[in-house]
Protein backbone atom coordinates (compact mmCIF):
# COMPACT_ATOMS: atom_id res chain seq x y z
CA UNK A 1 0.00 0.00 0.00
CA UNK A 2 1.13 3.58 -0.61
CA UNK A 3 1.01 6.47 1.82
CA UNK A 4 1.63 9.76 2.38
CA UNK A 5 3.49 12.22 4.84
CA UNK A 6 3.67 16.14 5.12
CA UNK A 7 5.20 16.29 8.22
CA UNK A 8 3.92 20.25 8.82
CA UNK A 9 0.04 20.94 9.05
CA UNK A 10 0.71 24.66 9.72
CA UNK A 11 3.70 27.10 7.37
CA UNK A 12 3.25 30.34 8.94
CA UNK A 13 5.93 32.76 6.48
CA UNK A 14 6.34 35.93 6.16
CA UNK A 15 5.53 37.25 2.77
CA UNK A 16 8.96 37.47 -0.07
CA UNK A 17 10.37 34.99 2.56
CA UNK A 18 11.31 31.22 1.00
CA UNK A 19 9.36 28.53 2.04
CA UNK A 20 9.66 24.49 1.91
CA UNK A 21 6.43 22.17 2.10
CA UNK A 22 7.55 18.90 2.60
CA UNK A 23 5.94 15.55 1.46
CA UNK A 24 7.59 12.00 1.66
CA UNK A 25 6.05 8.77 -0.02
CA UNK A 26 6.06 5.20 1.04
CA UNK A 27 5.42 2.59 -2.04
CA UNK A 28 6.82 -0.78 -3.08
CA UNK A 29 6.35 0.44 -6.43
CA UNK A 30 7.31 3.11 -8.49
CA UNK A 31 4.41 6.16 -7.88
CA UNK A 32 3.50 9.34 -10.04
CA UNK A 33 3.83 12.67 -7.50
CA UNK A 34 1.35 15.49 -7.69
CA UNK A 35 0.83 18.83 -5.77
CA UNK A 36 -2.29 20.93 -5.34
CA UNK A 37 -3.20 23.58 -4.01
CA UNK A 38 -6.74 24.53 -2.40
CA UNK A 39 -7.20 27.98 -1.63
CA UNK A 40 -9.83 29.26 0.73
CA UNK A 41 -13.13 28.19 0.18
CA UNK A 42 -12.05 26.78 -3.33
CA UNK A 43 -11.62 23.27 -4.81
CA UNK A 44 -8.51 21.64 -5.54
CA UNK A 45 -6.39 22.96 -8.08
CA UNK A 46 -3.41 20.55 -9.62
CA UNK A 47 -0.10 22.77 -9.00
CA UNK A 48 2.72 20.58 -10.51
CA UNK A 49 2.98 17.33 -11.23
CA UNK A 50 6.22 14.68 -11.82
CA UNK A 51 5.29 11.71 -13.73
CA UNK A 52 9.19 10.69 -15.60
CA UNK A 53 11.71 12.72 -17.18
CA UNK A 54 13.57 15.93 -15.37
CA UNK A 55 13.15 15.32 -11.48
CA UNK A 56 12.81 18.84 -11.17
CA UNK A 57 9.38 20.26 -12.36
CA UNK A 58 7.83 23.73 -11.77
CA UNK A 59 4.24 25.79 -11.96
CA UNK A 60 3.49 28.84 -13.47
CA UNK A 61 3.37 30.65 -10.38
CA UNK A 62 6.75 30.31 -9.26
CA UNK A 63 6.65 26.69 -7.04
CA UNK A 64 8.92 24.05 -8.04
CA UNK A 65 9.04 20.37 -6.18
CA UNK A 66 12.07 17.72 -7.08
CA UNK A 67 11.53 14.27 -7.19
CA UNK A 68 13.92 12.11 -4.73
CA UNK A 69 13.75 8.75 -5.20
CA UNK A 70 16.58 7.43 -2.99
CA UNK A 71 14.69 9.87 0.19
CA UNK A 72 11.25 9.41 -1.50
CA UNK A 73 10.56 13.13 -0.93
CA UNK A 74 8.66 15.60 -3.58
CA UNK A 75 8.85 18.55 -1.29
CA UNK A 76 7.72 21.66 -2.68
CA UNK A 77 9.47 24.97 -2.88
CA UNK A 78 9.36 29.01 -3.93
CA UNK A 79 12.01 31.46 -3.13
CA UNK A 80 9.76 34.28 -2.50
CA UNK A 81 5.82 33.57 -1.52
CA UNK A 82 3.35 36.19 -1.80
CA UNK A 83 0.07 36.86 0.44
CA UNK A 84 -1.92 35.34 -2.74
CA UNK A 85 -0.32 31.60 -1.82
CA UNK A 86 -1.78 31.45 1.66
CA UNK A 87 -3.70 28.20 0.84
CA UNK A 88 -4.09 24.44 1.96
CA UNK A 89 -0.70 22.25 0.12
CA UNK A 90 -1.97 18.82 -0.55
CA UNK A 91 1.01 16.12 -1.85
CA UNK A 92 -0.50 13.42 -3.31
CA UNK A 93 0.69 10.34 -4.97
CA UNK A 94 -1.10 7.67 -7.93
CA UNK A 95 0.09 4.22 -8.92
CA UNK A 96 0.73 4.59 -12.51
CA UNK A 97 -0.81 1.30 -14.15
CA UNK A 98 -2.32 -0.08 -10.96
CA UNK A 99 -6.05 -1.51 -10.71
CA UNK A 100 -6.93 1.89 -8.10
CA UNK A 101 -6.63 4.73 -10.27
CA UNK A 102 -7.09 7.10 -7.10
CA UNK A 103 -5.29 9.48 -6.14
CA UNK A 104 -3.53 9.10 -2.62
CA UNK A 105 -2.99 11.94 -0.33
CA UNK A 106 -1.37 13.85 2.53
CA UNK A 107 -3.51 14.88 5.09
CA UNK A 108 -2.55 18.91 3.84
CA UNK A 109 0.30 22.10 4.97
CA UNK A 110 -1.51 24.95 5.18
CA UNK A 111 0.47 27.92 4.32
CA UNK A 112 -0.31 31.32 5.57
CA UNK A 113 1.77 34.17 4.42
CA UNK A 114 1.86 37.54 6.68
CA UNK A 115 2.78 40.89 5.35
CA UNK B 1 -14.89 24.78 -21.00
CA UNK B 2 -16.61 24.15 -17.99
CA UNK B 3 -15.41 22.62 -14.90
CA UNK B 4 -16.41 20.44 -12.85
CA UNK B 5 -19.62 20.90 -11.21
CA UNK B 6 -21.19 19.95 -8.23
CA UNK B 7 -24.25 20.46 -6.36
CA UNK B 8 -25.89 21.63 -3.63
CA UNK B 9 -23.06 23.40 -2.63
CA UNK B 10 -24.27 23.04 0.67
CA UNK B 11 -26.55 20.51 2.43
CA UNK B 12 -27.54 20.54 5.92
CA UNK B 13 -29.63 17.31 7.27
CA UNK B 14 -30.94 15.61 10.11
CA UNK B 15 -29.32 12.34 11.49
CA UNK B 16 -31.04 9.32 10.21
CA UNK B 17 -32.52 11.22 6.49
CA UNK B 18 -31.08 10.25 3.05
CA UNK B 19 -28.98 12.36 1.23
CA UNK B 20 -28.16 12.48 -3.06
CA UNK B 21 -24.61 14.70 -4.07
CA UNK B 22 -24.58 15.27 -7.61
CA UNK B 23 -21.41 15.56 -9.83
CA UNK B 24 -21.41 16.81 -13.49
CA UNK B 25 -17.20 15.80 -15.04
CA UNK B 26 -16.12 17.72 -17.72
CA UNK B 27 -17.74 16.50 -20.75
CA UNK B 28 -16.06 13.64 -22.34
CA UNK B 29 -14.50 12.54 -19.42
CA UNK B 30 -14.77 8.91 -18.62
CA UNK B 31 -13.03 8.10 -15.39
CA UNK B 32 -14.61 9.95 -12.09
CA UNK B 33 -13.69 9.88 -8.92
CA UNK B 34 -15.64 10.99 -5.25
CA UNK B 35 -13.50 11.52 -2.47
CA UNK B 36 -14.09 12.72 1.36
CA UNK B 37 -12.73 16.07 2.95
CA UNK B 38 -13.27 16.02 6.34
CA UNK B 39 -10.99 17.20 9.77
CA UNK B 40 -8.40 14.75 10.91
CA UNK B 41 -8.77 12.62 7.89
CA UNK B 42 -7.51 14.45 5.26
CA UNK B 43 -8.74 13.50 1.83
CA UNK B 44 -9.95 10.04 1.79
CA UNK B 45 -11.26 8.33 -1.53
CA UNK B 46 -14.38 6.49 -1.28
CA UNK B 47 -15.31 5.43 -5.12
CA UNK B 48 -13.79 5.59 -9.02
CA UNK B 49 -15.62 4.89 -11.99
CA UNK B 50 -13.34 4.36 -15.40
CA UNK B 51 -15.68 4.17 -18.52
CA UNK B 52 -18.06 1.00 -18.66
CA UNK B 53 -15.91 -1.12 -16.02
CA UNK B 54 -17.49 -2.07 -12.69
CA UNK B 55 -16.71 0.67 -10.05
CA UNK B 56 -14.15 0.48 -7.56
CA UNK B 57 -15.85 0.92 -4.44
CA UNK B 58 -13.23 -0.11 -2.05
CA UNK B 59 -13.26 3.23 -0.67
CA UNK B 60 -16.72 3.30 0.89
CA UNK B 61 -16.82 3.75 4.82
CA UNK B 62 -20.13 1.35 4.86
CA UNK B 63 -22.83 -0.11 3.32
CA UNK B 64 -24.77 3.50 4.04
CA UNK B 65 -22.90 4.78 0.78
CA UNK B 66 -23.69 4.10 -2.62
CA UNK B 67 -23.08 6.22 -5.88
CA UNK B 68 -24.14 5.37 -9.61
CA UNK B 69 -22.67 6.91 -12.79
CA UNK B 70 -25.56 7.12 -15.59
CA UNK B 71 -24.56 7.05 -19.44
CA UNK B 72 -21.03 7.90 -18.31
CA UNK B 73 -21.13 11.08 -17.21
CA UNK B 74 -23.54 12.59 -14.25
CA UNK B 75 -22.51 10.79 -11.17
CA UNK B 76 -24.89 10.83 -7.52
CA UNK B 77 -23.38 9.70 -4.11
CA UNK B 78 -26.06 8.99 -1.99
CA UNK B 79 -25.85 8.22 1.74
CA UNK B 80 -28.49 6.53 3.46
CA UNK B 81 -29.51 7.12 7.15
CA UNK B 82 -26.86 9.68 7.91
CA UNK B 83 -24.65 9.66 10.79
CA UNK B 84 -22.75 13.18 12.54
CA UNK B 85 -19.34 11.59 11.32
CA UNK B 86 -20.53 11.47 7.65
CA UNK B 87 -19.93 15.32 7.99
CA UNK B 88 -17.40 16.56 5.33
CA UNK B 89 -16.78 18.14 2.22
CA UNK B 90 -17.46 15.68 -0.75
CA UNK B 91 -15.22 16.18 -3.94
CA UNK B 92 -15.79 14.73 -7.46
CA UNK B 93 -12.89 14.72 -9.72
CA UNK B 94 -12.95 13.75 -13.32
CA UNK B 95 -9.95 12.86 -16.10
CA UNK B 96 -9.85 11.79 -19.60
CA UNK B 97 -9.22 8.45 -18.08
CA UNK B 98 -7.67 7.11 -21.39
CA UNK B 99 -5.39 8.67 -24.19
CA UNK B 100 -4.09 8.01 -27.64
CA UNK B 101 -3.41 5.04 -29.24
CA UNK B 102 -2.39 2.35 -27.98
CA UNK B 103 -4.88 4.02 -25.14
CA UNK B 104 -2.62 4.86 -21.54
CA UNK B 105 -3.97 6.19 -18.70
CA UNK B 106 -3.96 9.88 -18.13
CA UNK B 107 -3.36 10.88 -14.39
CA UNK B 108 -4.34 14.76 -13.78
CA UNK B 109 -7.66 14.40 -12.22
CA UNK B 110 -9.57 18.03 -11.94
CA UNK B 111 -11.55 18.74 -9.05
CA UNK B 112 -15.37 20.16 -8.72
CA UNK B 113 -15.88 22.72 -5.64
CA UNK B 114 -17.37 20.29 -3.49
CA UNK B 115 -20.61 19.41 -1.18
CA UNK B 116 -20.20 20.50 2.16
CA UNK B 117 -22.56 18.73 4.20
CA UNK B 118 -23.84 19.02 7.61
CA UNK B 119 -25.53 16.23 9.67
CA UNK B 120 -27.24 17.55 12.51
Amino acid sequence: AQSVTQLDSQVPVFEEAPVELRCNYSSSVSVYLFWYVQYPNQGLQLLLKYLSGSTLVESINGFEAEFNKSQTSFHLRKPSVHISDTAEYFCAVIVPGGSQGNLIFGKGTKLSVKP
Amino acid sequence: GAGVSQSPSNKVTEKGKDVELRCDPISGHTALYWYRQSLGQGLEFLIYFQGNSAPDKSGLPSDRFSAERTGGSVSTLTIQRTQQEDSAVYLCASSVGYLGTPSRPFYEQYFGPGTRLTVT
